[in-house]
């Protein structure tokens, strides 16, 4: 049972680059989020989801996209990447999402920088 | 959304009782309190969650009073490893909830 994991754990882009950051998850969670983090903040929510092929946009959507076509990964990409992205990700998982007492499992995080 | 007020940072030693308390003034009849722990260069992990009084578990105990404005997290006997970030929650949801800056916690030897 591996939990969260995210892929890929560091990456470095050039403006106007995308990519795409992978989120996987073994628990059979129905809701999966997206986070940054940066310097001195707390997590920002961008996107989540509340089941396979439902995504909806958080506290800080703009300049990402998400989708969701398994219920195990969950996929946040960045179409032209900017330095206001260079932050850390961090994806979540829970059972379901629509009681805060559903505890939420964070994943490693990937360190995104982009020049 | 409840807002959250707790302080950016406090410094203990090991072997003390460390309380960090957090307010959340405008908290709705069904908000739960939610803590999280995040150590450096890891993602945030749950501790602990209430909703009225006194919760314990095998980490930490929260205590709420009865008019849930604020909620104190305690932690017995802090070692180095207890050093992180302390996050407190409030929220109906998980969507809902946000994490604001923390609590940067250092215990020292």
């Amino acid at each position: 049972n591996a939990g969260v994991t995210q892929t890929p754990k560091f990456r470095v882009l050039k403006t106007g680059q995308s990519m795409t950051l992978l989120c996987a998850q073994d628990m059979n969670h129905e809701y999966m989020y997206w986070y940054r983090q940066d310097p001195g903040m707390g997590l920002r929510l961008i996107h989540y989801s509340v089941g396979e092929g439902t995504t909806a946009k958080g506290e800080v959507p703009d300049g990402y996209n998400v989708s969701r076509l398994k219920k195990q990964n969950f996929l946040l990409g960045l179409e032209s990447a900017a330095p206001s992205q260079t932050s850390v990700y961090f994806c979540a998982s829970s059972y379901t999402g629509l009681l805060s007492t559903d505890t939420q499992y964070f994943g490693p995080g990937t360190r995104l920088t982009v020049l | 959304l409840a807002k959250t007020t707790q302080p950016i940072s406090m410094d203990s030693y090991e072997g003390q009782e460390v309380n960090i308390t957090c307010s959340h003034n405008n908290i709705a009849t069904n908000d739960y309190i939610t803590w999280y722990q995040q150590f450096p260069s890891q993602g945030p992990r749950f501790i602990i969650q209430g909703y009225k009084t006194k919760v314990t578990n095998e980490v930490a105990s929260l205590f709420i009073p009865a008019d849930r404005k604020s909620s104190t997290l305690s932690l017995p006997r802090v070692s180095l490893s207890d050093t992180a970030v302390y996050y407190c929650l409030v929220g109906p949801n998980n969507n809902d909830m946000r994490f604001g800056a923390g609590t940067r916690l250092t215990v020292k030897p």
